[in-house]
């Protein structure tokens, strides 16, 4: 089974919209954290917000937000006033706890947000 | 500024060569991991480390093989490259979790075509 799907593989929002990326992931363990990824058209990862899965409050950080509703195992980010520079692939991650303590990350296939003038 | 570098951003190499991709990072992080990305499949992880010569397979391990004797330098080979090889590849690194969950860095990828 995927730990981490991502449906929507292509999305638009007009300039100063918000809009929201959907993520659903799956695990038995109860700890873990929730990340999610910006890959520009340059390549590299960028890391934009984490939530843990005993994280009372939802995360943010600047106009990113995380939309956290752990009954459902969603983890939606959530991007307020969009800016043209945040067209790019997105992707959301999980990381469970290992007995080597590296945590490893799964992926899911991403979506490519275009931001329209 | 955490850093990771990897040493081409573009690589061009021939069936059946013997290919190192280096990946070096400046915060001194215990973790190390490859990826490779593909087109509608994410990023797959291949191998990672959480010491130095100390190595654990990924997903993916198939065709590859790793090394790492320096904390700081994680280096992917591909010991008789393929065209089912083409691909991006990404290097990370993050601090020994102790019961956290740190994110992981990333350095800009080498995009490897095998011919």
């Amino acid at each position: 089974a995927q730990k981490i799907t991502q449906t929507q593989p292509g999305m638009f929002v007009q300039e100063k919209e918000a809009v929201t990326l959907d993520c659903t992931y799956d695990t038995s363990d109860p700890s873990y954290g929730l990340f999610w990824y910006k890959q520009p058209s340059s390549g590299e990862m960028i890391f934009l917000i984490y939530q843990g899965s005993y994280d009372q409050q939802n995360a943010t950080e600047g106009r990113y937000s995380l939309n956290f509703q752990k009954a459902r195992k969603s983890a939606n980010l959530v991007i307020s006033a969009s800016q043209l520079g945040d067209s790019a692939m997105y992707f959301c991650a999980m990381r469970e706890a290992d007995q080597t303590g590296a945590n490893n990350l799964f992926f899911g296939t991403g979506t490519r947000l275009t931001v329209i003038p | 500024d955490v850093k990771v570098t990897q040493s081409s951003r573009y690589l061009v190499k021939r069936t059946g060569e013997k290919v190192f991709l280096e990946c070096v990072q400046d915060m001194d992080h215990e973790n190390m991991f490859w990826y490779r990305q593909d087109p509608g499949l994410g990023l797959r992880l291949i191998y990672f480390s959480y010491d130095v010569k100390m190595k654990e397979k990924g997903d993916i391990p198939e065709g590859y093989s790793v090394s790492r004797e320096k904390k700081e330098r994680f280096s992917l080979i591909l010991e008789s490259a393929s065209t089912n090889q083409t691909s991006m590849y990404l290097c990370a690194s993050s601090l020994w979790s102790g019961g956290r969950f740190y994110e992981q860095y990333f350095g800009p990828g080498t995009r490897l075509t095998v011919t």
